[in-house]
């Protein structure tokens, strides 16, 4: 069975920084492009970043670029999402997404994971 | 950025009843890169449809999409019980991806 868990949200101030993790399971890791969405009862579903299959090629939404990073580490099948400078409208769900595909654009996303809690309040 | 606007917000209707769901582009969508999910409370979105009309493995064929270019339409055909949840879709035809704001379908 597929699966997408992520870890490491949690409560942060304003100028903080946390590290979101995905553990994979039940597929080849490193077959697929890889993404971070977050989700807000406001906004919705927001595309943050994606990271092709060898770490080769990342982008990034205008939201976030220069402060977020995103990485894998295909030998231990992980995903990872640096988040440096967070400001309060970064709080969110944070989904971690696989999609259909070696790029992380131009494919459309096939399993989710059910998100971490970000939470950024003084 | 493709903005995707999907009406109605909310849809009223009963199990049996057949539900039409609504997604606009901002401008043509490439290739038709256009996909569907649903999403229950609690948990994490499903893939439907994809490249605007293919269902997604699993899916029951009372799940259906069409649509080209700007206009794409969700229909579920005879609403089931466990039909009733929010409906988005996506864009990832051009870069960034972008999402729908959703359709709640609930229960009349």
């Amino acid at each position: 069975e597929v699966q997408l868990v992520e870890s490491g949200g949690g409560v942060v101030r304003p100028g903080g920084s946390l590290r979101l993790s995905c553990a994979t399971s039940g597929f080849t890791f490193d077959d697929y492009g890889m993404n971070w969405v977050r989700q807000t009862p406001g906004k919705g579903l927001e595309w943050v970043s994606g990271i092709n299959w060898n770490g080769g090629s990342t982008g990034y939404a205008d939201s976030v670029k220069g402060r977020f990073t995103i990485s894998r580490d295909n030998a231990k099948n992980s995903l990872f999402l640096q988040m440096n400078s967070l400001r309060v409208e970064d709080a969110a769900l944070y989904h971690c997404a696989r999609v259909v595909g070696l790029d992380y654009y131009y494919y459309y996303v096939d399993v989710w994971g059910k998100g971490t809690t970000v939470t950024v309040s003084s | 950025e493709i903005v995707l606007t999907q009406s109605p917000g909310t849809l009223s209707l009963s199990p049996g009843e057949r539900a039409t769901l609504s997604c606009r582009a901002s401008q043509g969508v490439s290739s038709n890169y256009l996909a569907w999910y649903q999403q229950k409370p609690g948990q994490a979105p499903r893939l439907l449809i994809y490249g605007a009309s293919s269902r997604a493995t699993g899916i029951p064929d009372r799940f259906s999409g069409s649509g080209s270019g700007t206009d794409f339409t969700l229909t579920i055909s005879r609403l089931e019980p466990e039909d009733f949840a929010v409906y988005y879709c996506q864009q990832y035809g051009g870069s960034p991806i972008t999402f729908g704001q959703g359709t709640r379908l609930e229960i009349k």
